[in-house]
């Protein structure tokens, strides 16, 4: 059974930076047979897609984050990670990470989804 | 970015209604367009991907239709277990979005 747990802090300061790590346990980043991705959800709002990345490290970000993402892998740990900088109180959401089906499409690829989740975190910016 | 528009965003049903929720792309997808359910202090749950393929272990009660900007969710006999938020989220183009969500809440 695949199974995906996020962790981090649960509370950062205004203009500090947001690290989170997702552990993948069932599944191997390594196989390159998903992408990996981040999504948020402030409370009352609906869902925002943060970013995703490949084993290769080859990320997409959501422009409207992007000059303050970076996801990074780490293959030999079967994790991936999320940094936020300079992070305000719109920040404030519960972050999941994801994983995301995929098919190979000639030199590219087709995204089907994202079949399984972890339980999320709720990360709070407030001094 | 893609918008995705949903409706209604809240419903009221009750147990063994049919239930249909909507979901408009703001430009053609083609059918890359996925379902979630997803309950309080849960993860989201993958129901419905590619528009209409059903995902592992969802029930058959689920089912989704549509193609280019307009798609639908339909639920043919609400069980106890379904009341919950609904969300589409369009994968054809960066950035993926999602739409606002619908509530389907106990008559």
């Amino acid at each position: 059974q695949v199974q995906l747990q996020e962790s981090g802090p649960g509370l950062v300061k205004p203009s500090q930076a947001l690290s989170l790590s997702c552990t993948v346990s069932g599944d191997s980043i390594r196989s390159g047979e998903n992408y990996w991705s981040w999504i948020r959800q402030p409370a009352g709002k609906g869902l925002e897609y943060i970013g995703r990345i490949y084993t290769s490290g080859s990320t997409n970000y959501n422009p409207s984050l992007k000059s303050r993402v970076t996801m990074s892998v780490d293959t030999s740990k079967n994790q991936f990670s999320l940094r936020l900088d300079s992070v305000t109180a719109a920040d404030t959401a519960v972050y999941y990470c994801a994983r995301v089906r995929i098919e190979v499409v000639g030199s590219g690829y087709h995204f089907y989804g994202m079949d399984v989740w972890g339980q999320g975190t709720t990360v709070t910016v407030s001094s | 970015d893609i918008q995705m528009t949903q409706s209604p965003s809240s419903l009221s049903a009750s147990v063994g209604d049919r239930v249909t929720i909507t979901c408009r792309a703001s430009q053609s997808i083609t059918t890359f367009l996925n379902w979630y359910q997803h309950k309080p202090g849960k993860a989201p749950k993958l129901l419905i991907y590619a528009a209409s393929t059903l995902q592992g272990g969802v029930p058959s009660r689920f089912s989704g239709s549509g193609s280019g900007t307009h798609f639908s969710l339909t639920i043919t006999s609400l069980q106890p277990d379904d009341f919950a938020t609904y969300s589409c989220q369009q994968s054809a183009s960066a950035p993926w979005t999602f739409g606002q969500g619908t509530k389907v809440e106990i008559k």
